[in-house]
């Protein structure tokens, strides 16, 4: 167990609507990242927060967005939800100090859009 | 920008032999870091190990190893005395230095038999 957690576990919406996904990181870390993982393949990098602001992004549109709040934990919002958004989405906490901080996840949030 | 390549799809080994998993990547970076996650059927991603791309000797924890070879830009990972438990997708990562983003390969699917 790497103190993780995300919620929910699983989640089904229909298309065009809007989904809030959540993450609390292990204890005395301050950066969280989310990635999106579709069925077979590896993880792709969404964003990553740090001190509450976006801090980095992959190649994702507008209606992926976050936050992050003073206790470090984070939510990924997405709007306008469409068939090709359904995947497992991970969250890693990280202890931001120098050079590059390993990121441990948490179990996902297997998304389902019909 | 980085690739990350695992060309074994699948790979299947009976308990308490020794298996490889092959990783190779694609990058211009000189510092840089590289990972292998575990990620079994409870779809946690768990981290196997870490390897600092200056430190020339190989990583080590418990039953599992690296061999990285820096000019060859590889990156394997050995488990030896394989157990069930074993069982699981296992994904080669590379950061570079002071990035956000972790580049995933597309994973090997690992099965210990009986």
């Amino acid at each position: 167990e790497t103190g993780v957690t995300q919620s929910p576990t699983h989640l089904i919406k229909t298309r065009g609507q809007q989904v809030t996904l959540r993450c609390s990181s292990q204890s005395g870390h301050n950066t969280v990242s989310w990635y999106q993982q579709a069925l077979g393949q590896g993880p792709q990098f969404i964003f990553q927060y740090y001190r509450e602001e976006e801090n980095g992004r992959g190649n994702f549109p507008p209606r992926f967005s976050g936050l992050q709040f003073p206790n470090y934990s984070s939510e990924l919002n997405v709007n306008a939800l469409e068939l090709d958004d359904s995947a497992l989405y991970l969250c890693a906490s990280s202890l931001r100090l120098a050079g590059t901080e390993t990121q441990y996840f948490g179990p996902g949030t297997r998304l389902l859009v019909l | 920008a980085q690739t990350v390549t695992q060309s074994q799809p699948e790979m299947s080994v009976q308990d308490a032999e020794t298996v490889t998993l092959s990783c190779t990547y694609d990058t211009s970076e000189n510092n840089y870091y590289l990972f292998w996650y575990k990620q079994p059927p409870s779809r946690q991603m768990i981290l196997v190990i870490r390897q600092e791309a200056y430190k020339q000797q190989n990583a080590t924890e418990n039953r599992f190893s690296v061999n990285f070879q820096k000019a060859a830009k590889s990156f394997s990972l050995k488990i030896s005395d394989s157990q069930l438990g074993d069982t699981a997708m296992y994904f080669c990562a590379f950061i570079r230095q002071g990035a956000q983003k972790l580049v995933f390969g597309q994973g090997t699917r690992l099965t210990i038999n009986p």
